[in-house]
């Protein structure tokens, strides 16, 4: 069975500052993504990465995929209470079936 | 766009009735559909893969007659539970994999809250 476990599970920071997300797994991921979610609401997509190492840049948001497509982080900074979120990764491989990871709570203080 | 609706959004119902949850996908057509569940302040669980035409593909520890998938046109996936419980209170999420566009994008519904007292 494939897991995707992240850390931290929950993190409440103050505005301004930076956080990293991380998304660990044993198994290789043919792709990973990134979803925000709002309480109530389904996932949102952020961004998708498919190649070793790769880095992916939405504004303040980066994200990287490890070189041996087995993890991933994902980076705020100077983080803003609209960030505040349930953060998920979620990896395929060749199926495209995607399991999500455990989750990180995030919640930014203005 | 690539628009996937869920109803009922929210529905609550008597333990032992069986209720059914539609995912439709609005503007595009989806011959693969999933269905998610999701507990309070957890993450998705992905439940079963539900493909057009074809029988759905129910992950283990997943009772393939409780939790009814059909796939009957490219836009409509059904989940029904069957004789539901309390203990399948819970969000369940679809999400449609649009043709014609890289195999790893899926678009998520809104999600269906389910209250079984």
């Amino acid at each position: 069975t494939q897991l995707l476990e992240q850390s931290p599970q929950f993190l409440s920071i103050q505005e301004g500052e930076n956080l990293t997300v991380y998304c660990n797994s044993s198994s290789v991921f043919s792709s990973l993504q990134w979803y925000r979610q709002e309480p109530g609401e389904g996932p949102v997509l952020l961004v998708t990465v498919v190649t070793g190492g790769e880095v992916k840049k939405l504004k303040r948001l980066t994200f990287q995929f490890g070189d041996a497509r087995k993890d991933s982080s994902l980076h705020i900074t100077a983080a803003q209470p609209g960030d505040t979120g349930l953060y998920l990764c979620a990896g395929a491989s060749g199926t495209y079936k995607y399991i999500f990871g455990t989750g990180t709570r995030l919640k930014v203080l203005a | 766009g690539a628009v996937v609706s869920q109803h009922p959004s929210r529905v609550i119902c008597k333990s032992g009735t069986s209720v059914k949850i539609e995912c439709r996908s609005l503007d595009f057509q989806a011959t693969t559909m999933f269905w998610y569940r999701q507990f309070p302040k957890k993450s998705l669980m992905l439940m079963a893969t539900s493909n057009e035409g074809s029988k759905a593909t129910y992950e283990q520890g997943v009772e393939k007659d409780k939790f009814l998938i059909n796939h009957a046109s490219l836009t409509l996936s059904t989940l029904t539970v069957t004789s539901a419980h309390p203990e399948d209170s819970s969000f369940y999420i679809c999400s449609a994999k649009k043709l014609g566009v890289p195999q790893e994008t899926q678009y998520f519904g809104p999600g269906t809250r389910l209250l079984v007292l």
